[in-house]
């Protein structure tokens, strides 16, 4: 299975910060990558898509970039509705996974 | 309106057995895979296993550490998806997320999961 390794686990930031998140693959998965956003007690929510694509209705804050093995989701300027906890998930091989998460706090 | 509504949830002794129940509206359920995504109290979110569509012949898949206890079907005359869950363990307890997977007319179909349920708590516990 490839593994997804996402850093840093948890992030403090304020209102206004530009934060960066990065995954990395063991292995190249192409541009087939996801990013998603998960707030308590509530299920996910799909954020971008095939790295760089921007999934309908999100903000235009949130940008992925990268490819092969190494990908980063950047917030631009983090808002109170954005601490949660995001997720990066590989849908190249057959056996689906996801990294181990960042937790992003109020600093 | 796309809507997952997850089924079936509960208490189960370790051993025993599960069926959770997806009920699919507002898309072309054959249109689509089906996977279920499980977390854990507190951890991450875990792939659990894949439904394929008709142009793949609804074959299946799952993750390492629920093969050969898990079966993923699905109904396509009910827009529904199901998990059977046998010998249930501890480690098993999680909330259990239906999924939309990739749209595949067929042909290789990678794509990110869309739209998610609720969930429903599946604890295992004596």
């Amino acid at each position: 299975d490839i593994q997804m390794t996402q850093f840093p686990s948890t992030l403090s930031a304020s209102v206004g910060d530009r934060v960066t998140i990065t995954c990395r693959a063991s292995q190249s998965i192409s541009e087939e990558l996801a990013w998603y956003q998960q707030k308590p007690e509530i299920a996910p929510k799909l954020l971008i898509y095939d790295a760089s694509r921007l999934q309908s209705g999100v903000s235009s804050r949130f940008s992925g970039s990268g490819s092969g093995t190494e990908f980063t989701l950047t917030i631009s300027s983090l808002q109170p509705g954005d601490f949660a906890t995001y997720y990066c998930q590989q849908y190249n091989d057959y056996s689906l996974t996801f990294g181990g998460g960042t937790k992003v706090e109020i600093k | 309106e796309v809507q997952l509504v997850e089924s079936g949830g509960g208490l189960v002794q370790p051993g025993g057995s599960l069926r959770l129940s997806c009920a699919a509206s507002g898309f072309t359920f054959t249109d689509y895979y089906m996977d279920w995504v499980r977390q854990a109290p507190g951890k991450g979110l875990e792939w659990v296993g894949r439904s394929r569509n008709r142009p793949h012949r609804y074959t299946t898949k799952y993750a390492a550490s629920v093969e050969g206890r898990f079966t993923v079907s699905r109904d396509d005359s009910r827009n529904s998806f199901y998990l059977q869950m046998n010998s249930l363990q501890t480690e098993d307890t999680a909330v259990y997320f239906c999924v939309r997977g990739a749209f595949c007319s067929g042909g290789r179909c990678p794509g990110p999961f869309d739209s998610w349920g609720r969930g429903t708590l599946v604890t295992v516990s004596s």
